[in-house]
């Protein structure tokens, strides 16, 4: 079973500041992982995948990249609706199974 | 824009059978992975099981011997079942649908707060 490891598990930033989030598995994964946003009270939503493809609507200041074990999501200036918890996911081929880090919440500073 | 509208119960007793219902409306049923997706109060994200159009499943191994997933093509619809909850089973529950290959989450409903309590 892979496990996925986030860090820190709450980050205080500053708007305007950047932000980075780093996700950590416990064997390859090459660069089949995907980063979520959750704001408070609302659905997760999927911000990018394959590591470092954003998805459709993403603004350019979010950005993802690694591949095996070691991963990173940075926010490149903090805007206010940043504010979230993040999620990383990874999809195991064999057996079938999605797993998600435990999240690291961005908070304002 | 495809929309996940799911019910269910929100409370359950101890022992007893959860059960959910998920319908998707506005895109295509056939051709996605669809799962079931919870998060206890003030925690994180566990992915509980898997269905196809074609009701071929697959289940969180910390869940498998609890959980029966199926599909409805008739309606469009998927449903969970969980036996035997807990309070630990208190949580948000969400029907998503996967990104076309079906490695991510790409599509939410709105979720259902479950809670366990006698």
């Amino acid at each position: 079973e892979i496990v996925m490891t986030q860090s820190p598990a709450t980050l205080s930033v500053s708007p305007g500041e950047r932000a980075t989030l780093s996700c950590r598995a416990s064997q390859s994964v090459g660069s089949n992982l995907a980063w979520y946003q959750q704001r408070p009270g609302q659905t997760p939503r999927l911000l990018i995948f394959d590591a470092s493809t954003r998805a459709t609507g993403i603004p350019a200041r979010f950005s993802g990249s690694g591949s095996g074990t070691d991963f990173t999501l940075t926010i490149s200036s903090l805007q206010s609706e940043d504010f979230a918890v993040y999620y990383c996911q990874h999809y195991n081929n064999w057996p079938p199974t999605w797993t998600f880090g435990q999240g690291t919440k961005v908070e304002i500073k | 824009q495809v929309q996940l509208q799911q019910w269910g119960a929100g409370l359950w007793k101890p022992s007893e059978t959860l059960s959910l219902t998920c319908a998707v409306y506005g895109g295509p049923f056939s051709g996605y992975y669809w799962s079931w997706i919870r998060q206890p109060p003030g925690k994180g994200l566990e992915w509980i099981g898997q269905i196809n159009h074609s009701g071929s499943t697959n289940y969180n191994p910390s869940l498998k011997t609890r959980v029966t997933m199926s599909v409805d093509t008739s309606k469009n619809q998927i449903s969970l079942n969980l036996t035997s909850v807990t309070a630990a089973d208190t949580a948000v529950y969400y029907c998503v649908r996967h990104s076309r290959g079906g490695e991510y989450f790409q599509d939410w409903g709105q979720g259902t707060l479950v809670t366990v309590s006698s």
